[in-house]
């Protein structure tokens, strides 16, 4: 039961072009959704996050993107940076109905080549 | 800057033994949650805890699993008879769990292994 898709394992990218991460959710009730960065060795480190009643959220070189009747949303790095290699994973909740346990996805490991 | 702290890092137990996972959440924050990793899967939501006691738990989450608050700063998870099934990487994390904000923060993970 994959209520929370992101369909490519892996991504690389050359450093200062933009990284593009896709994600794709099922269960029409999410109404906020993350992204997290894991390093090997550490837990998932927030990144930015969108609530449903927008479209776009920005925050520095990061850019999330909500497409609600999609159900899809994207999260834009620009520049990208070798530092940030590293797996991406997206996240999504019920805010609304007072649930707060994440849906995660399965990770995109994305490489930025110098 | 405030941090999840986790011990043990990486614990080993014989199957049928009981192990207790640590967590220090954030001081000030309100929600506590465990997650685990299965090795190449995703991370799956155990449980989360608010003014001391269970306000979710996922399927996985079984009469095994136990969660406390022992003091002002701990947060454990019990196992009561590990099983081999349960070797993953356990997640605790923690939020402040306001309904617009709901960012986790995470504590590095303790790897359990059952043998």
């Amino acid at each position: 039961d994959q209520q929370v898709k992101q369909n490519s394992p892996s991504l690389s990218v050359q450093e200062g072009r933009i990284s593009i991460l896709n994600c794709d959710y099922t269960n029409s009730m999410f109404d906020y959704f993350l992204w997290y960065k894991k390093y090997p060795a550490e837990g998932p480190t927030f990144l930015i996050s969108i609530s449903s009643i927008k479209d776009k959220n920005e925050d520095g070189r990061f850019t999330v993107f909500l497409n609600k009747s999609a159900k899809h949303l994207s999260l834009h790095i620009v520049p990208s940076q070798p530092g940030d290699s590293a797996v991406y994973f997206c996240a999504a909740t019920q805010s609304g109905a007072g649930s707060y346990q994440l849906t995660f996805g399965k990770g995109t490991k994305l490489s930025v080549i110098p | 800057e405030p941090e999840v702290t986790q011990t043990p890092s990486h614990q080993v137990t014989q199957m049928g033994q009981e192990v207790i996972l640590r967590c220090v959440p954030i001081s000030n924050h309100l929600y506590f949650y465990w997650y685990r990793q299965i090795l190449g899967q995703k991370v799956e939501f155990l449980v989360s805890f608010y003014n001391n006691e269970i306000s979710e738990k996922s399927e996985i989450f079984d009469d095994q699993f136990s969660v406390e608050r022992p003091d002002g700063s701990n947060f454990t998870l019990k196992i009561r008879s590990t099983k081999l099934e349960d070797s993953a990487m356990y997640f605790c994390a923690s939020s402040l769990g306001t309904s617009l904000r709901n960012e986790q923060f995470f504590g590095p993970g303790t790897r359990l292994t059952v043998l």
